[in-house]
């Protein structure tokens, strides 16, 4: 069954300073991983996927994420926090081709102080 | 563009009556939707996979009786929670993946919060 493993329930940082969310997920033949961010009162939001081109993916807002095969690891990382990333984000894997079942994390709550 | 709609986006109903939540593809057409449950500080948990024409296929421990399905058309499914009890309380997530361009995209809906007293 796949599966994804967000390490952190909460993660708080300081506006300005580097964002790094943590996502592992189990190992599958060829995954497609998804970054979404959900605010509060606001529908899911996708940030970025993976689909097994370039392993660096780059999203909105300034995110992107690393997908390495080796350490079975999609990590969300950002360079500067902003006080608009505060929100819950989740990590999502799916492994079939067509109308694709998506599998969540249990998400992380990104806290920005000033 | 791949705007998903919800109504109501929140509902309180009484305890043994029926409620229906919508969900609606705005400017695309969705052979596939899908219904999210979100516990409170949780994860989403996939209900079922609604296809237009056909009957939705529901995952294990979600009971088809309770929570009825019907995609009637590409752009709208909706969802009937029967006979509501408390715990049925939660919020619930539609998703639709376009009929056209990437299987794997799905776009989601902003949510209904049903609360059941």
């Amino acid at each position: 069954a796949q599966s994804v493993t967000q390490l952190d329930s909460h993660v708080s940082v300081s506006e300005g300073t580097p964002v790094l969310l943590r996502c592992n997920y189990s190992s599958s033949y060829s995954p497609s991983l998804f970054w979404y961010v959900q605010h509060p009162n606001k529908g899911l939001q996708l940030l970025l996927k993976y689909t097994s081109a370039a392993t660096l993916v780059k999203g909105i807002n300034g995110f992107e994420a690393e997908f390495k095969k080796s350490e079975t690891s999609f990590h969300l990382t950002k360079p500067s926090a902003h006080m608009s990333d505060a929100a819950e984000y989740f990590c999502v894997v799916s492994y079939t081709g067509t109308a694709s079942k998506l599998t969540f994390g249990t998400g992380t709550r990104l806290q920005v102080t000033l | 563009g791949a705007v998903v709609s919800q109504h109501p986006s929140r509902v309180i109903c009484k305890s043994g009556t029926s409620v229906k939540i919508e969900c609606r593809s705005l400017d695309f057409q969705a052979t596939t939707m899908f219904w999210y449950r979100q516990f409170p500080k949780q994860s989403l948990m996939l209900m079922a996979t609604s296809n237009e024409g056909s009957k939705a296929t529901y995952e294990q421990g979600v009971e088809k009786d309770k929570f009825l399905i019907n995609h009637a058309s590409l752009t709208l499914s909706t969802l009937t929670v029967t006979s509501a009890h408390p715990e049925d309380s939660s919020f619930y997530i539609c998703s639709a993946s376009p009929s056209t361009g990437s299987s794997y995209e799905q776009y989601f809906g902003p949510g209904t919060r049903l609360t059941v007293t």
